[in-house]
């Protein structure tokens, strides 16, 4: 199970961090992303990071503005956000990736958690 | 960056219908392509991995093909829960990209 949590009203150039919490499957073991969907329109990825925490990538269009993070101790998955503009208005999911030799997909998926950016 | 895309964006259909949707990629991905669909305010949900794999615990009646740039989902006897958006995603290489959704409705 995933839930996250940490979204809200936050006003153009200001910063959110977005928290998942996992359980039910060993949290360590699983490459993770954040994945967003705006206000009535498609699903779009965001970041995705290693199980160890070593290697992480973005959307270009979130490229040095956002960082995603992880603390396998605690089981959970972080997303911060800095110079939030409007278009990052979202529901934020976050969302295990699951390797099968080279294949890999997304399962499960959390709730999800609104960001709005608006002044 | 690959770029799929979706046809059609939305369709009408019954219960007990067929339903085809199809999804196109702008480079070759093999069969590294995805299929979730979404019920309005919830989080999305896995159907078909690796182009054909039914996820476990999906229904029979939802079926997925195709490799290279051309794929579909197939939904043989169209149910009342399976009125939903579907959307494809290719995992062939970073970024990870969705197709833009079809959105399937009551006719």
């Amino acid at each position: 199970q995933l839930v996250e949590s940490g979204g809200g009203l936050v006003q153009p150039g200001g910063s959110l961090r977005l928290s998942c919490a996992a359980s039910g499957f060993t949290f360590s073991r699983y490459w993770m992303n954040w994945v967003r969907q705006a206000p009535g329109k498609g699903l779009e990825w965001v970041a995705k990071i290693k199980e160890d925490g070593n290697e992480k990538y973005y959307v270009d269009s979130v490229k040095g503005r956002f960082t995603i993070s992880r603390d396998n101790a605690k089981n959970s998955l972080y997303l911060q956000m800095s110079s939030l503009r409007a278009e990052d208005t979202a529901v934020y999911y976050c969302a295990r990736l699951i390797y099968r030799s080279t294949w890999n997909w997304f399962d499960p998926w959390g709730q999800g958690t609104l960001v709005t950016v608006s002044s | 960056d690959i770029q799929m895309t979706q046809s059609p964006s939305s369709l009408s259909a019954s219960v007990g219908d067929r339903v085809t949707i199809t999804c196109r990629a702008s480079q070759d991905i093999s069969s590294y392509l995805n299929w979730y669909h979404q019920k309005a305010g919830k989080a999305p949900n896995l159907l078909i991995y690796a182009a054909s794999s039914l996820q476990s615990g999906v229904p029979s009646r939802f079926s997925g093909s195709g490799s290279g740039t051309d794929f579909t989902l197939t939904i043989s006897s169209l149910q009342p829960e399976d009125f939903a958006t579907y959307y494809c995603q290719q995992s062939y290489s970073n970024p990870l990209t969705f197709g833009g959704g079809t959105k399937v409705e009551i006719k």
